[in-house]
């Protein structure tokens, strides 16, 4: 199986906090993780690529102080939403690298974090 | 031009109909290609991948590989409602090795009962 699980599935917070978002592949290791961030009817943007043990790879125009992310153990990847405003409410997903026998290298999402800053 | 470019839609089609989608992309270097589908207010779920030219049928499925032409497509035979998303195909990134996929902003489909 590929199961990748994300936590929590739904937040809100008020304007300032910090939102700390898990991603956990469940059954296989996942040397690389991806964090993407999805507003309503537009497609998916690549915010980040984290690397299990070393740091993580941030887009143009993606401000790594404002969204940490912190890749601890090959199962475990966390974004955290620093003094979160109202234009970071989004949807966050997740999704884990699975390395096939033949090095195919399929990706698969996690459940997806929907972030409302009041 | 952008990296990977997929029709809008939607894509409105009969049940029971053959629904085609299709993707172009610009980077010949590119490897493996992959189709997502999507639900409103759900994350992208993964159908299939191809990698060789040629036809690669999983189900009701096929994917279509034509790397000469740089497109590939997703065929969905026996359409049902249940089928009504957005799918997103998805090509990886060969510039590095960051195994990054770079993403169509995608194709609505659209079953009619």
């Amino acid at each position: 199986g590929a199961v990748v699980s994300q936590h929590p599935s739904r937040v809100i917070c008020k304007s300032g906090t910090s939102v700390k978002i898990e991603c956990r592949s469940l059954d296989f290791q996942a040397t690389t993780m991806f964090w993407y961030r999805q507003f309503p009817k537009q497609s998916l943007m690549l915010m980040a690529t984290s690397n299990e043990g070393s740091k993580a790879t941030y887009e143009q125009g993606v401000e790594k102080d404002k969204f940490l992310i912190n890749h601890a153990s090959l199962t475990l990847s966390t974004l955290t939403v620093t003094s979160a405003h109202p234009e970071d409410s989004s949807f966050y997903i997740c999704s884990a690298r699975k390395v096939a026998v033949l090095n195919y290298n399929e990706q698969f999402f996690g459940p997806g974090t929907r972030l409302t800053v009041l | 031009q952008k990296e990977v470019e997929q029709n809008s839609g939607p894509l409105s089609v009969p049940e029971g109909a053959i629904a085609s989608l299709n993707c172009t992309y610009s980077d010949r270097g590119s490897q493996s290609f992959f189709w997502y589908r999507q639900y409103s207010g759900k994350s992208p779920e993964l159908i299939m991948f191809i990698y060789s030219n040629g036809d690669k049928e999983d189900g009701r499925f096929t994917a279509q590989l034509n790397k000469a032409s740089q497109y590939v497509s997703l065929l969905i035979r026996d359409s049902q409602p249940s089928d009504s998303a957005t799918y997103l195909c998805a090509v990886n990134s060969p510039v590095d090795s960051s195994y990054k996929l770079i993403f169509g902003s995608g194709t609505r489909l659209l079953v009619r009962p």
